[in-house]
């Protein structure tokens, strides 16, 4: 099991708000910069937000990303059809010496 | 553009071993990690390690200690992923990645290689 949580879901109708929480401790979020991935059903990974809160040229800025102590969150604003998929939350662990990626979240749209 | 190719879809033995090519292009292959990953059916998303292909040097997650060989050719700008002691748990889409940025950033993935263990 992993050592950063998310809740396993959350929804919103389109134009909402949707926040996504990624919980962890001071050997991996309180220490080192959080990414956030989406994926698609049967597709790869898709960098979404690196360094806590930048984003990759073309992810569009209704997406944001924000960290404090030892959580980080994902915002997406405006929600949209097309934002149905999973997010992870991802950081390094410095007791691991391991990557360690978040439980996931399924985001619907309603 | 920039991208990494992946080889297909294998079909294995328990006990065996598999070994996942992952071919860049579009960029200099030297210069960026290359990270593995993996996701069984359902699941999320579990790293496994990193190879960096100008030195060679990698890093193996604790768990695949001992199982996994990260390994590359630079003259064809391929990174490999060679799994031993294939189990039954071990099916899943294994997917390499870029470290574009830095921290664990992987801003280029694979297309993912599907790897089925049975019998």
């Amino acid at each position: 099991q992993s050592v950063v949580t998310q809740p396993p879901s959350a929804s919103g109708t389109p134009g909402q708000r949707v926040t996504i929480s990624c919980s962890g401790s001071s050997s991996n979020i309180g220490s080192n910069a959080v990414n956030w991935y989406q994926q698609f059903q049967g597709l790869a990974p898709k960098l979404l937000i690196h360094n806590n809160n930048q984003r990759p040229s073309g992810v569009p800025d209704r997406f944001s990303g924000s960290k404090s102590g030892t959580s980080a969150s994902l915002a997406i604003s405006g929600l949209q059809s097309e934002d149905e998929a999973d997010y992870y939350c991802a950081s390094w662990d410095d007791s691991l010496d391991d990557y360690v990626f978040g439980t996931g979240t399924k985001v619907t749209v309603l | 553009q920039v991208q990494l190719v992946q080889s297909g879809a294998e079909v294995m033995k328990p006990g065996a071993s598999v070994k996942v090519s992952c071919r860049a292009s579009g960029y200099t292959f030297t210069n960026y990690y290359i990270h593995w990953m993996r996701q069984a059916p359902g699941q999320g998303l579990q790293w496994m390690g990193w190879i960096f292909p100008k030195s060679g040097d990698t890093n193996y997650a604790q768990k695949f200690q001992g199982r996994v060989t990260l390994t590359r050719d630079t003259s064809s700008s391929t990174a490999y992923l060679e799994l031993s002691r294939l189990r039954s748990d071990d099916a899943a889409v294994y997917y390499c990645a870029r470290d574009g940025v830095s921290g664990g950033a992987f801003d280029v993935w694979g297309q993912g290689a599907m790897v089925t263990v049975s019998s």
